[in-house]
Formats: C-alpha cells, sequence, structure tokens
C-alpha cells in the first residue's frame, strides 16, 4: 500500500492567517481525499482531489475557505484560509488502496 | 453507502478476545465490509474487508453473517496498544476511488 507523509505535523496559527498542509505519497495515486477531524469527533471528508481538475467539495466545504491544489500524482496541498479557532482539527489526506490508506494527520491549533 | 451502526463503547481485558459487532442491514451485494481503527491521535488504520466470506490476517478475523446484514471485527489476543476508535464502513467493491465516510465508530478499550 501507499505511504503518505504530511507536512506540518503540528501547527499553532493565529486567527485569521492561512497554512497550507501538504500531502506526499510515495506512488501515483488517481485521487487524493482531504478529511477533518475536529475535537472529539469522527473523520469529515472535505474534497476529492484530481490530477488535473478542479477538487470536488462536500456539503459544508468552500473552495475559498479550503483551496485544493494538485499539480502531480503524488502530491497535493490543502490550505486552510483565513482561520478561526473553529478550524482548530486534524487534518488528513488519503488515497486509495486496501480500501484507503490515510496520512499521519496534521494537527492545527488557531487560537 | 449503506448504514452502519455500532456501539459506543466496550471494554476488554488484556489477552481476551475483542468482539466488535456492526449492523449494515441496508448493505447492497456489491458492498464489502472495511474496518479500520483510529489510535489516538493518528491516522486511521485499515484492518480487513470482506465481501460475504469470513476472512482472515494477521491483525483479525472478520465474521460477516450470511445474509449479510452484520459482522464481527474479531481481535483475538488483545493487547493495550489495541485500545482505539474502531470503524465498520460498507463501501462498494471496486470502487477504490469511492469517498469513504465515517461513522462515531467503537471505542475500545483494552484493560490490562
Amino acid at each position: 500500500s501507499a505511504v503518505i507523509s504530511q507536512k506540518p505535523s503540528r501547527d499553532i496559527c493565529q486567527r485569521g492567517t492561512s497554512l497550507t498542509i501538504q500531502c506526499q505519497v510515495d506512488s501515483q495515486v488517481t485521487m487524493m481525499f482531504w478529511y477533518r477531524q475536529q475535537p472529539g469527533q469522527s473523520l469529515t471528508l472535505i474534497a476529492t482531489a484530481n490530477q488535473g481538475s478542479e477538487a470536488t467539495y462536500e456539503s459544508g466545504f468552500v473552495i475559498d475557505k479550503f483551496p485544493i491544489s494538485r499539480p502531480n500524482l503524488t502530491f497535493s496541498t490543502l490550505t486552510v484560509s483565513n482561520m478561526s479557532p473553529e478550524d482548530s482539527s486534524i487534518y488528513l489526506c488519503s488515497v486509495s488502496g486496501q480500501g484507503r490508506v490515510f496520512g499521519p494527520g496534521t494537527r492545527l491549533t488557531v487560537l | 453507502d449503506a448504514k452502519t451502526t455500532q456501539p459506543t463503547s466496550m471494554d476488554c481485558a488484556e489477552g481476551r478476545a475483542a468482539n466488535l459487532p456492526c449492523n449494515h442491514s441496508t448493505i447492497s451485494g456489491n458492498e464489502y465490509v472495511y474496518w479500520y481503527r483510529q489510535i489516538h491521535s493518528q491516522g486511521p488504520q485499515y484492518i480487513i474487508h470482506g465481501l460475504k466470506n469470513n476472512e482472515t490476517n494477521e491483525m483479525a478475523s472478520l465474521i460477516i453473517t450470511e445474509d449479510r446484514k452484520s459482522s464481527t471485527l474479531i481481535l483475538p489476543h488483545a493487547t493495550l496498544r489495541d485500545t482505539a476508535v474502531y470503524y465498520c464502513i460498507a463501501l462498494p467493491g471496486g470502487g477504490s476511488n469511492y469517498k469513504l465516510t465515517f461513522g462515531k465508530g467503537t471505542l475500545l478499550t483494552v484493560n490490562p
């Protein structure tokens, strides 16, 4: 199965700023998925990212708030824009493989 | 996706078998049952999946009822490191690009 790394592993940010999270996969994959896990909650799918096309966002998530790039088949970024404390969560990327393979996550705290 | 129902939490003694149930009464014929677990603050980890036959791997066994309306994940000799939230998910077969939807899962606590 694919191996996924994410950067940063954690960060503490100020309200109103933006953070870009990187997801690197060790093999080429067609689709990448971005999830959010708020404190004490289960995972919620933010969007699905295909290489070469616009990401598809789930209900409640918009491109202006969570822009996604997918420049090639092994890499994607998720930006959390104009952050507020409600954005404090773990953000995870995922790719297909044995059902689904997940990265280690990025723990974001917004003050 | 078929909805799955799991108990909120379960306890198990270290060294004993942990049996985690999952109800998926509306599962369709092409949906597999997948199990993942999430150890605190880590990304979810794939455990096992099956369609209608029982499956076993180095981590666990999966028992699916004949009518496929429920299943049980068995950790044969639970250790403290098996303490985690376990998710049961129905996912279409061959749909490796299908979006995965997580419920609340079962918090399994393995006690010494």
